[in-house]
């Protein structure tokens, strides 16, 4: 079974930081493209970064350029986000996706809880 | 403001067919595949339509996608209350390196 589990959200002052890990099984991690898609409460779905199976190719919102590093470790099979300089509008749920060059977005996490308040 | 333009709403009852739409450019629906997802609230969002009218396995028959210049359409045929959620439009690019746009999203109630 395909399984996308996000982890290390949590609440954090503006300023702060957070490391979210996703981590993944079921499919040959290290041959997929994976991103992450935020939410905002009560808000639509937003695209934040995506990374391509060697690290190298690492496009990003551009509101999360310099602040967001999306990374992954293909020996662990988890993919990362590490949020730096959080702002209140950071505040979302996060999910983690798989890449499929021919499906799309095919398979999502559950997301993990952002908050970003004083 | 979301890129791709949905409406915020949309209704019907058991059995009716509803269209949903979703509005771009060339830019982004124009020249791409779009995508449509379905999301029931506190869940994770699920691939209804890939590629712009295709199915994954386990999608019933009853959702269809289309496409024809820059807009898009989902329908729901033999509509089911359990049909009753959030959907959303989405386009990406075939180099799958660069960023997708989502529209609003459209919230669905079965009457």
């Amino acid at each position: 079974e395909l399984q996308l589990m996000e982890s290390g959200g949590g609440l954090v002052q503006p300023g702060g930081s957070l490391r979210l890990s996703c981590a993944t099984s079921g499919f040959t991690f290290s041959a997929c493209r994976m991103g992450w898609v935020r939410q905002a409460p009560g808000k639509g779905l937003e695209w934040v970064a995506s990374i391509n199976q060697d690290g190298r190719e690492r496009p990003y919102l551009d509101s999360v350029k310099g602040r967001f590093t999306v990374s992954r470790d293909n020996s662990k099979n988890s993919l990362y986000l590490q949020m730096n300089s959080l702002r209140v509008e950071d505040t979302a749920v996060y999910y983690c996706a798989r890449v499929d060059w021919y499906y799309g977005l095919d398979v999502w996490g559950q997301g993990t809880t952002v908050t970003v308040s004083s | 403001q979301s890129v791709l333009t949905q409406p915020p709403s949309a209704s019907g009852t058991p059995g009716q067919r509803v269209i949903i739409s979703c509005s771009g450019t060339t830019s982004n629906i124009g020249n791409k595949f779009v995508d449509w997802f379905q999301q029931f609230p506190g869940m994770a969002p699920r691939l209804l339509i890939y590629r712009s009218d295709r199915r994954p396995a386990g999608v019933p028959d009853r959702f269809s996608g289309s496409k024809s210049g820059t807009s898009a359409s989902l329908a729901i045929s033999g509509l089911r209350s359990e049909d009753e959620a959030f959907y959303y439009c989405a386009a990406w690019d075939d180099k799958l390196s660069g960023p997708w746009v989502f529209g609003g999203g459209t919230r669905l109630t079965v009457l």
